[in-house]
């Protein structure tokens, strides 16, 4: 069975705090991983990771892919209260039907993550 | 600039009705979802489908049933609902091997 696992399921920080999040995967036929913010309504794109070592950088915020541990990280530096959200790791693998090769989207349990002032 | 669009934002069911949730995107995706969120939780999976006429089933499929009659619409149907159902249903849509572009989300409570 495929397994994301997303870790810690909560975090509270004050302002300024770097945060690291986790996620591990056990999957079959891994293409990519992709790590998602979610506020009050749909979670929105932040990077997508397919390849080891890479990392992907947005502002504050940086990611980073394993694929020998089958692990990838999410960094934000000098949190803001607006950092506030739940992050959601996907992992998108292939699945075969009928002959051919589909992509699903797979996601962990998700980080709440708590910004105080 | 839709995107994905979903309907109703909202809906109160009672036990044993039944309703299909709408979900429509205009970007030519053909790579469709429904997801279901639970409070505090993450996104899990009930259907996907890769093109018009092609659906499969993801993690919690049971009590749903779709259809992909178009590339650009995928309704989830609802039949019997039950309290078990209650959550927030996200519909997305991606092309191909790339990340998911979501809807606002339907807020569906049972009673």
């Amino acid at each position: 069975e495929d397994k994301v696992v997303q870790s810690p399921l909560s975090l509270v920080v004050h302002e300024g705090d770097t945060v690291t999040l986790n996620c591990s995967y056990e999957v079959t036929n891994f293409r990519s991983l992709l790590w998602y913010k979610q506020e009050k309504k749909a979670p929105t794109f932040l990077f997508m990771l397919t390849s080891s070592g890479i990392e992907k950088k947005s502002g504050r915020l940086s990611s980073i892919l394993d694929k020998k541990e089958l692990f990838s990280i999410l960094n934000i530096t000098a949190t803001q209260t607006g950092d506030s959200a739940i992050y959601l790791c996907a992992v998108l693998l292939l699945t075969n039907a009928g002959g051919t090769s589909y992509g699903k989207l797979t996601f962990g349990q998700g980080t709440i993550l708590t910004v105080h002032p | 600039n839709a995107g994905v669009t979903q309907t109703p934002k909202f809906r109160i069911l009672k036990i044993g009705q039944s309703m299909t949730l709408q979900c429509t995107q205009d970007m030519n995706h053909n790579y469709m979802y429904w997801y279901r969120q639970d409070p505090g939780m993450g996104l899990k999976l009930i259907y996907y489908s890769v093109g018009a006429g092609i659906t499969d089933k993801g993690e919690v499929p049971n009590g749903y049933n779709v259809s992909r009659s178009t590339t650009e619409d995928f309704p989830l149907r609802l039949e019997l609902a039950a309290p078990s159902q209650t959550s927030v249903y996200f519909c997305a849509s991606s092309y191909r091997n790339t990340e998911a572009f979501f809807g606002q989300g339907t807020r569906l409570t049972v009673v």
